[in-house]
């Protein structure tokens, strides 16, 4: 499975959108795009994915480069409360257990 | 709609001992995950259940480990004997029906284990 590269960090001001980079250049044909988010020590949480099309949802909007070997995910007004490590994996279309989560991107949104 | 529950949410135990984690899945859905996740190695997923049948077990870091799923309500983790380097959070994870390859996955609040 194609692995994904983020930033470690970056700093988002409040009410400002966020944009977070992931690149996963060896990305195959079946495989998708995910987001996920942790907050402090919480579960991750599902926040879109994709295969080719850009897709947006009441969370966030997912943009996929046509060579689909990079995305960003962006949170149009990012609040104090999306602080959290934000991970880009990409998953099998045929087996699940082989996405990874890498190291992730920590957003800290600041007021 | 209650999301998938972990027990216990922290156990701590001493070297040697027995632990067994216990994850119930969201209602329907029919692929279950165990991920552990420490600050040197991340998020790694040990094993994975499709209608209750292992999948994919190679994460399982050793024989110490062993998951069941005896039914599609209920499966269990259970370290023996436990090691200080198995101190970690466990998650577990559903998916929807027939989308365990490809849907998302909802994950628990995890149960954090501490190996003194």
């Amino acid at each position: 499975d194609a692995k994904t590269t983020q930033p470690t960090s970056m700093d988002c001001a409040e009410g400002r959108a966020a944009n977070l980079p992931c690149n996963h250049s060896t990305i195959s044909g079946n495989e998708y795009v995910y987001w996920y988010r942790q907050i402090h020590s919480q579960g991750p949480q599902y926040i879109i994915h994709g295969l080719k099309n850009n897709e947006t949802n009441e969370m966030a909007s997912l943009i996929i480069t046509e060579d689909r070997k990079s995305s960003t995910l962006i949170l149009p007004h990012a609040t104090l409360r999306d602080t959290a490590v934000y991970y880009c994996i990409v998953r099998s279309g045929t087996n699940a257990g082989k996405s990874t989560f890498g190291d992730g991107t920590t957003l800290t949104v600041k007021p | 709609d209650a999301g998938v529950i972990q027990s216990p949410r922290h156990e701590v135990t001493e070297m040697g001992q027995e632990v067994t984690l216990r994850c119930k899945p969201i209602s329907g859905h029919d692929y279950l995950f165990w991920y552990r996740q420490t600050m040197m190695r991340g998020l790694e997923l040990l094993i994975y259940f499709n209608n209750n049948v292992p999948i994919d077990d190679s994460g399982m870091p050793e024989d110490r480990f062993s998951a069941k799923m005896p039914n599609a309500s209920f499966s269990t983790l259970k370290i023996q004997p436990s090691e200080p380097r198995d101190s970690a959070v466990y998650f577990c994870a559903s998916s929807p029906p027939g989308r365990g390859h490809t849907g998302e996955l909802f994950f628990g609040e995890g149960s954090r284990l501490t190996v003194l």
